[in-house]
């Protein structure tokens, strides 16, 4: 089955301890995004990867990192948590013959 | 600033009746338009996309654009309860790089 996977789906941290939050698909795309989503803010970009070991920022970087070092995984990294990043996080991939963006379940994040 | 518009709602509709659900966007360079759906707590899922001008259908789903308007709308025919959802209208504006600039979304109440 053709998917986009997060995991963990639900995670309470507290502040300041370094966490990832993976995501993996298998359907060969080549763009990857990471998404968080809060109320009445919409969608609002996080990175964005083009391709293997190619990223790039997007609306509202700050406080987060990411790497691609396959094709199929764009992990998410927070280094150091705060409850300002408490929010609803999805992962999301398209391939370059389609714009169509396929998302994964989502990765519910408190900070404490 | 690129940006897309929807109305917030909720709409409220009976069952049986039509949805209309509507999306405008300020770059007129956008060549792909998308409409998604999201329960709440869960990750959007693609309803559908349209490329030019017109009216596209799939089953119970419409989606219409009008470029010179700057406008993209969905009818959601026979409506159901299942349909009650928020509605996402996310535009590429241009070029290959895969961004979408997402809309907040329409609150959907579908009343049996």
């Amino acid at each position: 089955e053709a998917q986009v996977t997060q995991n963990p789906r639900y995670l309470i941290t507290v502040t300041g301890k370094k966490l990832t939050v993976t995501c993996s698909q298998n359907m060969n795309h080549e763009y990857m995004s990471w998404y968080r989503q809060d109320p009445g803010l919409g969608l609002r970009q996080i990175y964005y990867s083009m391709n293997v070991e190619v990223t790039d920022k997007g609306d509202v970087p700050e406080g987060y990192k990411v790497s691609r070092k396959e094709k199929r995984n764009f992990p998410l990294i927070l280094e150091s948590p705060s409850p300002n990043q408490t929010s609803l996080y999805f992962c999301a991939s398209s391939s370059f013959r389609s714009d169509t963006q396929y998302f994964g379940p989502g990765t519910r994040l408190t900070v404490l | 600033q690129k940006e897309v518009e929807q109305n917030s709602g909720p709409l409220s509709v009976p069952e049986g009746a039509i949805a209309s659900l509507n999306c405008t966007y300020s770059d007129r360079g956008s060549q792909s338009f998308f409409w998604y759906r999201q329960y709440s707590g869960k990750s959007p899922e693609l309803i559908m996309f349209i490329y030019s001008n017109g009216d596209k259908e799939d089953g119970r789903f419409t989606a219409q654009l009008n470029k010179a308007s700057q406008y993209v709308s969905l009818l959601i025919r026979d409506s159901q309860p299942s349909d009650s959802a928020t509605y996402l209208c996310a535009v590429n504006p241009a070029g290959n790089n895969r961004k979408l600039i997402w809309g907040l979304g329409t609150s959907l109440a579908v009343n049996p």
